[in-house]
C-alpha cells in the first residue's frame, strides 16, 4: 500500500529565504508525482507535475525534483514571498492518487 | 487547459438533509472522476472512483450508502451525502481524468471543491 509523507509539517521562515520541502512515498511504482498548492479553506492549485521518466521541473522560482528509485521529492522555492504561505501537498500517481499529509508555509514579510 | 467545475462552493444544510455536490469536466470527457474528502488540517482522502456507466468503487471505510456517487455522463459526476450528520461537515474536492489513451490519462484536473456544514 502505496503511503507518502512530508516533512516538515509546518515552516516558518522570513520572506527572502529558499526552502525545501520534502516528500516521500513508499512505492516507486508510480506514473508521476504532482506538487500541489492550497491556500485556506480553497481548492487545490497544481505546480508542478513530474513525469517517473523525468528528475525535475521548474516553474519560475519553484523547482521540483524526483528520484523514484529511493522514493523522494523535493520541492524547492527561491526567494520566498509572503504570498507563497499556503499548505503544499504532494501527490504520487500508481493506479490512485494519494496525497501526502501537506507542508504548511509561513513565510513572514 | 482543462476546466473542472463544481458546485456548489459551498452548502449548510440541516442534519438528517441530503446534499447533492456535482463535478463537470467543461472541456473534456472524463471516463474517470475521483472524490475526496479533507477534514480540517489534515489531508485529501480518496473516497470513491466515479466510472461513466458504471458504479462506483468506494475505499475501505467509505459507506457507500452515505455517499451515493453518479457518473452518468462522460462529463458530470455527482456525489450526494444521504441524511448528513454534523460529522459529515467537510470538504468536499473532485477530480476528472482526461481518457485513456490521451496525452493527459495520468493526470487529474481538480475542483475547486465543495465546503459542506451540517448543523
Amino acid at each position: 500500500k502505496q503511503e507518502v509523507t512530508q516533512i516538515p509539517a509546518a515552516l516558518s521562515v522570513p520572506e527572502g529565504e529558499n526552502l525545501v520541502l520534502n516528500c516521500s512515498f513508499t512505492d516507486s511504482a508510480i506514473y508521476n508525482l504532482q506538487w500541489f498548492r492550497q491556500d485556506p479553506g480553497k481548492g487545490l492549485t497544481s505546480l508542478l507535475l513530474i513525469q517517473s521518466s523525468q528528475r525535475e521541473q521548474t516553474s519560475g522560482r519553484l523547482n521540483a525534483s524526483l528520484d523514484k528509485s529511493s522514493g523522494r521529492s523535493t520541492l524547492y522555492i527561491a526567494a520566498s514571498q509572503p504570498g507563497d504561505s499556503a499548505t503544499y501537498l504532494c501527490a504520487v500517481k500508481d493506479d490512485k492518487v494519494i496525497f501526502g499529509p501537506g507542508t504548511s508555509l509561513s513565510v513572514i514579510p | 487547459g482543462a476546466v473542472v467545475s463544481q458546485h456548489p462552493s459551498w452548502v449548510i444544510c440541516k442534519s438528517g438533509t441530503s446534499v447533492k455536490i456535482e463535478c463537470r469536466s467543461l472541456d473534456f470527457q472524463a471516463t474517470t472522476m475521483f472524490w475526496y474528502r479533507q477534514f480540517p488540517k489534515q489531508s485529501l482522502m480518496l473516497m470513491a472512483t466515479s466510472n461513466e456507466g458504471s458504479k462506483a468503487t468506494y475505499e475501505q471505510g467509505v459507506e457507500k450508502d452515505k455517499f451515493l456517487i453518479n457518473h452518468a455522463s462522460l462529463t458530470l459526476s455527482t456525489l450526494t451525502v444521504t441524511s448528513a450528520h454534523p460529522e459529515d461537515s467537510s470538504f468536499y474536492i473532485c477530480s476528472a481524468r482526461f481518457p485513456q489513451g490521451s496525452w493527459g490519462a495520468n493526470v487529474l484536473t481538480f475542483g475547486a471543491g465543495s465546503r459542506l456544514t451540517v448543523l
